[in-house]
């Protein structure tokens, strides 16, 4: 299958600070790139979905000030935190689709922790 | 609005034993539905998936079933073995293009 590299894995940044993550697709061009957020032992939330060159599409009570989605070509999205807070810690997965293929194909996630 | 439901949460066999994961969605309207594989603290792996016009789907010891107007699926393993152990997802697709619609997923452990 396609392969989603997402960097970096795991990150540990201090209350106030910003935090960028990043998705790439490495053997195809994604022209939809979703971001999820996934807390202990429950299932992936959707954040939003994002299609190249256009603004992302926030799902209900996802702030799009706080984060900040962009997908400026077709190789690579970025998910940054701003001002992050103890309460985003979480994990963060982007998964990411081309025009040809119906599946998803996902990143191996990027562990937050704001201290 | 689509639910997607998996049952169990959680499910413990011996090693040897054939799994049998259960979802259901209330929305027959699907385009797709995957089954994926998460390891603690990874992100997803695509195990299988099925177009709506499909009844199944198989690879290697998993197949996975489809019964679109009932609103079902489910994936079987053959023969468990301890590296299956892993929380098991399944998500549907409204239409292509659209986003993934997850279950809660069932947490699987085989026991040596």
């Amino acid at each position: 299958g396609a392969v989603v590299s997402q960097h970096p894995s795991w990150v540990i940044c201090k209350s106030g600070t910003s935090v960028k993550i990043e998705c790439r697709s490495l053997d195809f061009q994604a022209t939809t790139m979703f971001w999820y957020r996934q807390f202990p032992k429950q299932s992936l939330m959707l954040m939003a979905t994002s299609n190249e060159g256009s603004k992302a599409t926030y799902e209900q009570g996802v702030e799009k000030d706080k984060f900040l989605i962009n997908h400026a070509s077709l190789t690579l999205s970025t998910l940054t935190v701003t001002s992050a807070h103890p309460e985003d810690s979480s994990f963060y997965i982007c998964s990411a689709r081309d025009q040809v293929h119906t599946e998803a194909f996902f990143g191996q996630g990027t562990r937050l922790t704001v201290v | 609005k689509q639910e997607v439901t998996q049952i169990p949460a959680a499910l413990s066999v011996p090693e040897g034993e054939n799994l049998v994961l259960n979802c259901s969605f209330t929305d027959s309207a699907i385009y797709n539905l995957q089954w994926f594989r998460q390891d603690p603290g990874k992100g997803l792996t695509s195990l299988l998936l099925i177009q709506s016009s499909q009844r199944e789907q198989t690879s290697g010891r998993l197949n996975a079933s489809l019964d679109k107007s009932s609103g079902r699926s489910t994936l079987y393993i053959a023969a468990s073995q301890p590296g299956d152990s892993a929380t098991y997802l399944c998500a549907v697709i409204k239409a292509a293009g659209n986003k993934l619609t997850f279950g809660g997923g069932t947490r699987v452990l085989v026991k040596p």
